[in-house]
């Protein structure tokens, strides 16, 4: 069975700095990893995945996020976040083919100027 | 990417009826469909598993005679919540995958649909 940690449950930053989101992820076998980003009565929009090679990902809207598989992590980055980037994120793995996206709790990041 | 479209965004019942909501690929085949239902700032919880042409797999926890899901065509399932009561009340997304095409390691997620019951 998988599972996802993601680390903080809020973020507030200033517009234009770096952000980063934590994910850590538990699993027995080899996984597929997700980073969506859902707005306020919205459904998911996938900002990147990372299922194999190079362990650094980018994504739409100026995001990246580095698989670590010593560290079992996938954190989310940006360098320079915009008000628009306000919004809720969610880090998922899978596992086998066929199967669900299993969800952490969600990342709330809030951008203020 | 592909589109999955879920109907209705939002719905308002009385307790006590029961409520359909659809999810469609539009331009793939969803062998699979998953129901989520999310609670407010909450995460997604996975309700069901549909697979075309057989019935749903329910998660632990989940009444199956409360959230009927069918899964008649390739293109449409539906969760249907019946004799609904306001703690029913969630936001239910469905998601779809192409297993088709190889491009399994993807899921496409509906709008979203908010329920009330009131």
């Amino acid at each position: 069975a998988q599972s996802v940690t993601q680390l903080d449950s809020q973020v507030p930053v200033f517009e234009e700095a770096p952000v980063e989101l934590r994910c850590n992820y538990s699993s027995s076998v080899s996984v597929y990893l997700f980073w969506y980003v859902q707005y306020p009565n919205q459904g998911l929009q996938l900002l990147l995945k990372y299922l194999s090679g190079s362990t650094l990902v980018k994504g739409i809207n100026g995001f990246e996020a580095e698989f670590n598989k010593s560290q079992t992590s996938f954190h989310l980055r940006k360098p320079s976040v915009h008000i628009s980037d306000t919004a809720e994120y969610f880090c998922a793995v899978k596992g086998q083919a066929g199967t669900a996206l299993i969800f952490g709790k969600g990342t709330t990041l809030s951008v203020s100027s | 990417g592909a589109v999955v479209s879920q109907h209705p965004s939002r719905v308002i019942c009385k307790s006590g009826t029961s409520v359909k909501i659809e999810c469609r690929s539009l331009d793939f085949q969803a062998t699979t469909m998953f129901w989520y239902r999310q609670f407010p700032k909450q995460s997604l919880m996975l309700m069901a598993t549909s697979n075309e042409g057989s019935k749903a797999t329910y998660e632990q926890g989940v009444e199956k005679d409360k959230f009927l899901i069918n899964h008649a065509s390739l293109t449409l399932s539906t969760l249907t919540v019946t004799s609904a009561h306001p703690e029913d009340s969630s936001f239910y997304i469905c998601s779809a995958r192409d297993g088709k095409t190889g491009l399994d390691t993807e899921a496409f997620f509906g709008q979203g649909t908010r329920l009330t019951v009131v």
